[in-house]
């Protein structure tokens, strides 16, 4: 499986300020997505990060809000804008990684955001 | 939309027990249904998946089934032990018409020792 490892590990911000989150595989993959997973919930889709074009939002989630960019097949940020308390969340980098063109997602460690 | 529902979101089980956590989703092309355990402060790890053309996979103290009929999948754990216990999620994928995948909301499992 892919190995994914995410930039920072944690952090603490002040309302109105941006983060920029950072995920780097350690092989090429496909697909990269961003996913937010609130305290004690399930993880929801931010958006599908393409190589060489604009992300893809789910619904609720806009680029002003969460730009995201995706260089290469390694590596992608997704910044958090203008940031508010209700922003406070653990923010998780994933990779689709095999074979097949339906496959395993592998996820890395989270950066988990606090704003204050 | 599309959505997955998850049974049940709290199980609470005796050591050597079996724990069964059930899954039912909506979209029909959904194609491929993977388990995860997320520990608490950790990233959601995979620990099984099953493809449409498969009713039923094993892999030592885990199970899952499927039945695309229904749209009906379940994960089972035999013999649990305490450390089993962790939030699992399901999840329904597709690559047709792009690639999606949607997730339950969560199994919180506590194995009691």
């Amino acid at each position: 499986s892919a190995v994914i490892s995410q930039k920072p590990s944690r952090d603490i911000c002040q309302r109105g300020t941006s983060l920029t989150i950072q995920c780097q595989v350690d092989s090429q993959v496909t697909m990269m997505f961003w996913y937010r997973q609130q305290p004690g919930q399930s993880l929801t889709l931010i958006a599908t990060a393409n190589q060489g074009s604009e992300a893809t939002y789910e619904s609720g989630f806009v680029i002003d809000k969460f730009p995201i960019s995706r260089p290469n097949l390694t590596f992608s940020t997704l910044t958090v804008s203008n940031m508010s308390p209700e922003d406070s969340s653990i923010y998780l980098c994933s990779v689709e990684s095999g074979y097949y063109s339906t496959d395993t997602q592998y996820f890395g460690p989270g950066t988990r955001l606090t704003v204050l | 939309g599309e959505n997955v529902e998850q049974h049940p979101s709290t199980l609470s089980v005796q050591e050597g027990d079996s724990a069964v956590i059930k899954c039912t989703y909506s979209d029909s092309a959904s194609n491929y249904f993977p388990w995860y355990k997320q520990e608490l402060g950790k990233r959601p790890q995979l620990i099984i998946d099953i493809r449409s053309n498969v009713g039923e996979k094993k892999d030592q103290r885990i199970a899952v089934t499927l039945n695309k009929t229904a749209k009906h999948f379940s994960l089972h754990i035999t013999e649990t032990q305490p450390e089993d216990s962790a939030v699992y999620f399901c999840a329904a994928s597709r690559n047709t018409g792009g690639f999606k995948t949607i997730f339950g909301a969560g199994t919180r499992l506590f194995v009691k020792a």
